[in-house]
């Protein structure tokens, strides 16, 4: 069975400071996915990383996928308020679509 | 594009009572989940279909639980007779193509309340 697993699961930091979440799972994959949920609402993609190496960025935030050590990161620079959230990667195992997600990492900006 | 649209937004019901979610995926996209969230268990995978037809039901918890496609557009999750600890919210994603650079779109979902 697909284990994905985050850390931190919480993490409190201050803003302009830059921090990263760690998202591993236990099976093969080169299908990655990061989301966002605001509280009380649905997901929203950040990022589709589909490819040993793969490395993308939106504004503040980059994603990166290494498929041989089974890890994704999400780097946060210069953290702003506005970037309070969950943070959720999700992993797809090669022979089927069954889309499975981390446990979360609730990411909170201190002013 | 509407997105994918689930409804109803909310739905509170009693213990034993049938509760029906439903889900309109997005025009063209060929795959349709159905996901539960909840503080314990956190997102998980509860059925999936490819072109209408249920691939993978591993995810469903019980018997009580069934789920549909009868076309394309729409899809229905219901739960017959209904529980408190099924209080969770519950979300429809679709997508075109996995495996290609596309993501999966998720509904608004449904914060289903069993009292």
């Amino acid at each position: 069975e697909l284990k994905v697993e985050q850390n931190p699961l919480f993490l409190s930091m201050q803003e302009g400071k830059n921090y990263t979440i760690y998202c591993n799972y236990s099976t093969t994959s080169d299908r990655l996915y990061w989301y966002r949920q605001d509280p009380g609402k649905s997901l929203e993609s950040l990022f589709v990383l589909l490819s040993n190496g793969a490395v993308k960025q939106e504004g503040r935030l980059m994603a990166s996928l290494d498929t041989k050590a089974r890890l994704s990161t999400l780097h946060i620079t210069a953290a702003v308020h506005d970037l309070s959230a969950t943070y959720f990667c999700a992993v797809v195992p090669f022979g089927n679509e069954k889309l499975t997600f981390g446990t979360g990492t609730r990411l909170t900006i201190i002013p | 594009d509407a997105g994918v649209i689930q409804s109803p937004r909310h739905e509170v019901t009693e213990m034993g009572q049938e509760v029906t979610l439903r889900c309109k995926p997005i025009s063209g996209h060929d795959y349709l989940f159905w996901y539960r969230q909840t503080m314990m268990r956190g997102l998980e995978l509860l059925i999936y279909f490819n072109n209408n037809v249920p691939i993978d039901d591993s995810g469903m918890p019980e018997d009580r639980f069934s789920a549909k496609m009868p076309n394309a557009s729409f899809s229905t999750l219901k739960i017959q007779p209904s529980e408190p600890r099924d209080s969770a919210v519950y979300f429809c994603a679709s997508s075109p193509l996995p495996g290609q650079a596309y993501g999966y779109t998720f509904g608004s979902g449904t914060r289903l309340t069993v009292v």
